[in-house]
């Protein structure tokens, strides 16, 4: 059964900081890793996704790695603001089968303090 | 580009009352899934359709817990009779093709099931 961790879970930073999140999940066999955003009160929004086959993907201030080998992802995060401040989820989809559920971690609870 | 709506926002009922979630994904997507998340944890997906048809339901508690996707757009998952651990956000989630495809999902708002 595949099991999802994130640590730490929960940060709090000043502002202007570089962070790292960091996923790790049990079955390295997986599809694709997705990273979301959730505001408190609010549904996910999709961060990244990247699949087995890639190493990291970028979107503006955002890249995520993907180590599938060893089972880790790290979010980096550059020059936190604190509209950057949320939960952060990590979710991994198996590969294979008909299997197509996402399973989540609990999520890391940022704060970013002007 | 709309999102995926969801309705109500918010509900507050007793146990052993009933309650039904809506839910309109995306348009032009096919997979819809509903997902449970109890505070402090991540989301547990409960079922998914691909169009009108179940894809996966191992997780949905099916003595109480229903859900319909009607002509392959809208959905609704029912609680009947509602016990105190359904107490959650209930989020309703649609992509493009079956998520094998690698489509991303994307989320509505969710409803805030709160049963006392």
């Amino acid at each position: 059964k595949q099991e999802v961790t994130q640590i730490p879970a929960a940060l709090s930073v000043p502002e202007g900081e570089n962070l790292v999140l960091n996923c790790s999940f049990t079955d390295s066999a997986i599809y694709n890793l997705q990273w979301f955003r959730q505001d408190p009160g609010k549904g996910l929004t999709s961060l990244l996704l990247i699949q087995s086959s890639q190493r990291e993907q970028t979107s503006g201030r955002l890249n995520a790695s993907l180590d599938k080998s060893s089972g880790r992802s790290t979010l980096y995060i550059a020059a936190s603001q604190p509209g950057d401040s949320a939960t952060y989820l990590c979710a991994v989809r198996p590969g294979g089968g008909s299997n197509y559920k996402l399973t989540f971690g609990k999520g890391t609870l940022l704060t970013v303090n002007p | 580009e709309a999102g995926v709506a969801q309705s109500p926002r918010y509900k507050i009922i007793e146990k052993r009352q009933s309650v039904a979630f809506w839910c309109n994904p995306i348009s032009g997507h096919a997979t819809l899934y509903w997902y449970q998340q109890i505070l402090g944890q991540g989301p547990k997906l409960l079922i998914q359709f691909q169009n009108n048809g179940v894809v996966d339901d191992s997780q949905l508690p099916k003595d109480r817990f229903s859900a319909e996707r009607l002509k392959g757009v809208d959905s609704t998952l029912k609680i009947q009779p509602a016990k105190l651990e359904d107490s959650a956000v209930y989020l309703c989630a649609s992509s493009l093709g079956l998520a094998g495809g690698g489509y991303e999902q994307y989320f509505g708002p969710g409803t805030r099931l709160t049963v006392t």
